[in-house]
């Protein structure tokens, strides 16, 4: 069935260092790929996505990185600061299902 | 504030009983999205509507049922609950009905003794 997962369940991280956040999906038919963020006692926030014909984007101070060969998605944070401090969720989007699935999540820890 | 509005924040209640999460989405938006969050879970689809039609449906129990209003609010309804119930339950809305980005409330969190 459909799942996303995530290679690392936890990372900890120094304040000022980029961080990189490991993801593993299943779908060969998403259209777009996503990453979520959410702080403790928060609903989800969108951060980024990427369409499944693409193999980079970046916005501001994430990069998400696509390899459709091995079904992976990372999500790279420059100068990680103590308020990236979350869970991170991937999620995948397929337009004709109209439903975002999620994975499972990695918690974020930055060391000051 | 993402500007979507879930109500109750918190609800305990006993098995067997029924209860009615609320969510008001952003001003202006047409879909309104359904997530159960537990521990061994993490976020599950569960429905969506788009101005007041059911657009996509998850893995919703039976006992639960949803809708969305002519004001575009959506009521989500639990009935029969279980322990295994207990959960957070959010609901997201995005401006159209295909859209990677959802906008999330803070949750209801539903405990069920």
């Amino acid at each position: 069935g459909e799942s996303v997962g995530l290679h690392l369940p936890t990372l900890s991280v120094q304040e000022g260092d980029n961080s990189i956040i490991n993801c593993a999906y299943s779908n060969s038919a998403s259209d777009y790929f996503i990453w979520y963020k959410q702080e403790s006692g928060k609903g989800p926030q969108f951060i980024i996505d990427i369409r499944s014909n693409m193999d980079k984007r970046q916005g501001q101070r994430v990069t998400v990185l696509l390899n459709k060969t091995v079904k992976h998605l990372s999500l790279q944070i420059a100068a990680t600061q103590p308020g990236d401090s979350a869970v991170y969720f991937c999620a995948e989007y397929y337009t004709g299902g109209f439903k975002t699935i999620f994975g499972a999540g990695t918690r974020l820890f930055v060391k000051a | 504030d993402s500007g979507v509005t879930q109500t109750p924040k918190h609800l305990i209640t006993a098995t067997g009983q029924r209860v009615t999460l609320r969510c008001s989405p952003r001003s202006g938006d047409l879909s309104v999205y359904w997530y159960q969050q537990s521990l061994d879970q993490g976020l599950q689809f569960l429905i969506q509507y788009y101005n007041g039609e059911e657009r996509a449906k998850g893995n919703i129990l039976e006992r639960f049922s949803a809708q969305q209003f002519p004001d575009l609010h959506s009521e989500l309804n639990l009935s029969s609950l279980e322990l295994g119930d207990s959960a957070l339950y959010f609901c997201a809305s995005s401006a159209v009905g295909a859209s990677t980005e959802a906008f999330f409330g803070q949750g209801t969190r539903l405990t069920v003794v």
